[in-house]
């Protein structure tokens, strides 16, 4: 059974700071892995998808980069601003359709 | 291009009374999802339908709970009898292929008293 942890559980850093958010899964046998990003009552956004045959994506100032092998996942954020400031999940989708989340890194940025 | 959308935004009802969710996937999405988040802990996978047919409902947590999706268009989700345990947030997301990126609605939040 897949099961993805998301390390830290909160982060607070000031504006300006790069930074990465860490999620690991037990079972390397990925199709795909996703990162989203939850605002306090809102849905997902999706951020990026990576392919299983994919290191890594990029969008803006978001890089996100794929271990399968050792069953890891970073997202870097670049030069942070108070508007990043949500909950981040990952999420990975193995045989089966479905995603599997981890409990989310909330990102608190201070101005 | 309008994103998924869910309604109610909220339900509040009382334990024993039933609850219908609606979710109304992308345009031309084929694959439609359900999962939830119960206090405190992850987002779950509930069903999973392509087109109109259930591919998989594995995460069902009981007989209580009935997904449908006539026509392949929107779904539905009841909750009959609801119990205190099912309070929640409900998430819809759809995708164009099985592989391809999940793109989800705002929520239903469902209080059970």
């Amino acid at each position: 059974k897949q099961e993805v942890t998301q390390i830290p559980a909160a982060l607070s850093v000031p504006e300006g700071e790069n930074l990465v958010l860490n999620c690991s899964f037990t079972d390397s046998a990925i199709y795909n892995l996703q990162w989203f990003r939850q605002d306090p009552g809102k849905g997902l956004t999706s951020l990026l998808l990576i392919q299983s045959s994919q290191r890594e994506q990029t969008s803006g100032r978001l890089n996100a980069s794929l271990d399968k092998s050792s069953g890891r996942s970073t997202l870097y954020i670049a030069a942070s601003q108070p508007g990043d400031s949500a909950t981040y999940l990952c999420a990975v989708r193995g045989s089966a359709r479905q995603l599997t989340f981890g409990s989310g890194t909330q990102l608190t940025v201070l101005p | 291009e309008a994103g998924v959308t869910q309604f109610p935004s909220h339900s509040v009802i009382e334990k024993g009374q039933t609850v219908t969710l609606r979710c109304d996937p992308i345009s031309g999405h084929d694959n439609l999802y359900w999962y939830r988040r119960v206090m405190g802990k992850e987002i779950k996978f509930l069903l999973h339908f392509v087109k109109e047919s259930k591919q998989d409902e594995s995460g069902m947590p009981n007989n209580r709970f009935l997904a449908e999706r006539t026509g392949g268009t929107y779904s539905t989700l009841k909750v009959q009898p609801a119990e205190l345990e099912d309070s929640g947030v409900y998430f819809c997301a759809s995708s164009q292929g099985d592989s391809s990126e999940q793109f989800f609605g705002p929520g239903t939040r469902l209080t059970v008293l």
